[in-house]
């Protein structure tokens, strides 16, 4: 199994620009996260999926959409980017009620100037 | 709301020395607790959790982590560190909402100097 794929792993977009990160797993996992890594910030959630069709907001979504139209995939979009947004981005996935923690991508290292 | 704070951002070490990487958490609920770790350039792996029943959870790679009701602690040790472990880690709480998410700390850099 491949587990969480994510791509671009490196992208740099000028102000204003709009982007699609991609996250996949094959794991038939139910429930999708995305989070932002920043220096000394720790991780923060942008939005989660608990299922295919449903999506909501975690604690930093201001700038971001997602949409889950498969269970497989769980894209972030960025409509116009900002230097605020230059980070680095996790997806995550998770099969509930078995312990084992989330799977994560290998992430995606984003700069906007 | 919950909260995990990471008591230290970098902790510099000696090979073969022993590690405690402090982790306090604010919660007014049940919780569930882990540690990630994230070697350069990777995205986290799930290093050990503690969930319910004996308060010391072990990993496979010699880190165990002791969950503290009284003082909301979930501190990680390792009684002799390797280059190896030159890593961030991570403490994370989970959320009530029972959605399987999760507040992270700050996060910790572990430096091993040999």
């Amino acid at each position: 199994n491949a587990g969480v794929t994510q791509t671009p792993k490196f992208r740099i977009l000028k102000i204003g620009q709009s982007m699609t990160l991609q996250c996949t797993q094959d794991m038939n996992h139910n429930y999708m996260y995305w989070y932002r890594q920043d220096p000394g910030m720790g991780l923060k959630l942008i939005y989660y999926s608990v299922g295919a069709g449903i999506t909501d907001k975690g604690e930093v979504p201001n700038g971001y959409n997602v949409s889950r139209s498969t269970t497989e995939d769980f894209p972030l979009r960025l409509e116009l980017a900002a230097p605020s947004q230059t980070s680095v981005y996790f997806c995550a996935s998770l099969r509930v009620r078995t312990g084992h923690g989330y799977t994560f991508g290998s992430g995606t290292r984003l700069t906007v100037v | 709301a919950q909260s995990v704070t990471q008591l230290d951002s970098q902790v510099p070490v000696f090979e073969e020395a022993p590690v405690e990487l402090r982790c306090n958490y604010s919660s007014s609920v049940s919780v569930y607790l882990f540690w990630y770790v994230q070697y350069p350039n990777q995205g986290l792996q799930l290093l050990l959790k503690y969930l319910s029943g004996s308060t010391l959870v072990e990993s496979i790679n010699g880190f165990e982590a002791e969950f503290n009701k009284s003082q909301t602690s979930f501190h990680l040790r390792k009684p002799s560190v390797h280059i190896s472990d030159t890593a961030e880690y991570f403490c994370a709480v989970s959320d009530p909402s029972n959605t399987g998410k999760l507040i992270f700390g700050q996060g910790t850099t572990l430096q091993v100097k040999p």
